[in-house]
């Protein structure tokens, strides 16, 4: 089982500054199979990023993902009020698994 | 407009068996891998099951196999959860998630508003 570790757990930051969520796996992602997800509470997942650093559809472009291997990143190059919210990596290679998140907050 | 309806969700004594399901629409059904993901209160999210648009092949989590089992009904448009010998553990909000990509191991783009699962006595 690979195992993703995201850090740092909680990241406190203002309107406008940049967010940088790090996740690293255990072993190497294949195929750079590694997705990011938005969690508001209350909320299903939301889909950000797929196979390490491309776009979903309708996903602002403030978003962006980088990384290969085991060290990826994604970037929030200005926050804005609704970015505010817990971000999960996720690898979809096999037996997919997640990370345990980080809360970034107001 | 893609949308996923869970329900089949409740309360249930340990031990005890309950089947989830999940009606798609908005998109062609038999061409996607369908998934079910978990989230225990407070906690993170888990994978728990895939199946393959056909039907023919599903893949579990460890904790899971031979335990709960994934199935669907491409006639319905609906995917299935049958969950056996439920334990305390298992208490979480199940959604089920459609993969993005109908031929490569994807990510997932839809997911619905997810089913409470609560298994105590």
């Amino acid at each position: 089982e690979i195992v993703l570790t995201q850090s740092p757990g909680s990241l406190s930051l203002s309107p406008g500054e940049r967010a940088t969520l790090s996740c690293r796996a255990s072993q190497r992602v294949g195929s750079n199979y590694l997705a990011w997800y938005q969690q508001k509470p209350g909320q299903a997942p939301r889909f950000l990023i797929y196979g390490a650093s491309s776009r979903a559809t309708g996903v602002p472009d403030r978003f962006s993902g980088s990384g290969s291997g085991t060290d990826f990143t994604l970037t929030i190059s200005r926050l804005e009020p609704e970015d505010f919210a817990v971000y999960y990596c996720q690898q979809y290679g096999s037996s997919p698994t997640f990370g345990g998140g980080t809360k970034v907050e107001i | 407009e893609v949308q996923l309806l869970e329900s089949g969700g409740g309360l249930v004594q340990p031990w005890g068996s309950l089947r989830l399901s999940c009606a798609a629409s908005g998109f062609t059904f038999t061409s996607y891998a369908m998934t079910w993901v978990r989230q225990a209160p407070g906690k993170g999210l888990q994978w728990v099951s895939t199946i393959s648009g056909s039907g023919g092949n599903t893949y579990y989590v460890d904790s899971v196999k031979g335990r709960f089992t994934i199935s669907r009904d491409n006639s319905k448009n609906t995917l299935y959860l049958q969950m056996n010998s439920l334990r305390a553990e298992d208490t979480a909000v199940y959604y089920c998630a459609k993969d993005h990509d109908p031929v490569v191991p994807a990510a997932n783009d839809y997911w619905g508003q997810g089913t409470l699962v609560t298994v105590s006595s």
